[in-house]
C-alpha cells in the first residue's frame, strides 16, 4: 500500500537557521499538508498547498514558513530562520482527487536549540 | 470558530471491558468528522469517518448533530487497542482540526 514518507525523520538545529522538511505524498494525490504538534499539544494545521499554490494558512504560518513542490514528486516545508517555539513534530498529509481521506507521513521531529 | 474537545487525557479499562472515547466539536457549517489513531512509535492513521458509517476493528461512533458529539464506542476492548486516538473535523477547505487526543490503555 502506497504511503506518505518523510524526512528526515529526526533534525537537530540552532536557532536562527534554516530547516528544510521533506514529504513525499502518495503519487496520485493532489491536495497537501503540513501539520505540526508541539509536544504536550494538540496537532495544529499550518498550510495546505493545491495545484502548485497555497490554498489555505493557519496563523502560524507566518512569513518565516514556505511550502514548495519543487519537482512534482516533493513536497517541502521551509522554516527560514527558526526559533526555539518551532520545535514540534511535523507532519505531511495528502488526499487524493475525491477528497476524502487524508494519508499521513510518520513526521519529522525537529528541535531547536 | 471550528474546535474539537476530548475531554479526557487517559482511559484505563480492562480488557473486554466496553469503552467509549468522547469527542465534541463546535462548527458552524456542515463538519465531516473523523478518529484518527496512533499506534505506538507508527503515524496516524483513519479509523473511521462519520459518512461512511462502518465499524472499524469493532470500533463504532455515531455523529449526533444535537449533542455536537462523536464519541467512538468499543463493546469489548482488547490489548491491542491501546493507543492514542484523536478527533477531528474537517470544514470547508479540507483542513483537519484536532481534539487534543485521549490515550486509550487497556489492561489485562
Amino acid at each position: 500500500e502506497p504511503e506518505v514518507t518523510q524526512t528526515p525523520s529526526h533534525q537537530v538545529t540552532q536557532m536562527g537557521q534554516e530547516v528544510i522538511l521533506r514529504c513525499v505524498p502518495i503519487s496520485n494525490h493532489l491536495y497537501f499538508y503540513w501539520y505540526r504538534q508541539i509536544l504536550g499539544q494538540k496537532v495544529e494545521f499550518l498550510v495546505s498547498f493545491y495545484n502548485n499554490e497555497i490554498s489555505e494558512k493557519s496563523e502560524i504560518f507566518d512569513d518565516q514558513f514556505s511550502v514548495e513542490r519543487p519537482d512534482g514528486s516533493n513536497f517541502t516545508l521551509k522554516i527560514r530562520s527558526t526559533k526555539l517555539e518551532d520545535s514540534a513534530m511535523y507532519f505531511c498529509a495528502s488526499v487524493g482527487g475525491g477528497r476524502e481521506t487524508q494519508y499521513f507521513g510518520p513526521g519529522t521531529r525537529l528541535l531547536v536549540l | 470558530a471550528q474546535r474539537v474537545t476530548q475531554p479526557e487525557k487517559l482511559l484505563s479499562v480492562f480488557k473486554g471491558a466496553p469503552v467509549e472515547l468522547k469527542c465534541n466539536y463546535s462548527y458552524s457549517g456542515s463538519p465531516e468528522l473523523f478518529w484518527y489513531v496512533q499506534y505506538s512509535r507508527q503515524r496516524l492513521q483513519l479509523l473511521l469517518r462519520h459518512i461512511s458509517r462502518e465499524s472499524i476493528k469493532g470500533f463504532t461512533a455515531d455523529l449526533n448533530k444535537g449533542e455536537t458529539s462523536f464519541h467512538l464506542k468499543k463493546p469489548f476492548a482488547q490489548e491491542e487497542d491501546s493507543a492514542m486516538y484523536y478527533c477531528a473535523l474537517s470544514g470547508r477547505g479540507n483542513k483537519l482540526v484536532f481534539g487534543a487526543g485521549t490515550i486509550l490503555r487497556v489492561k489485562s
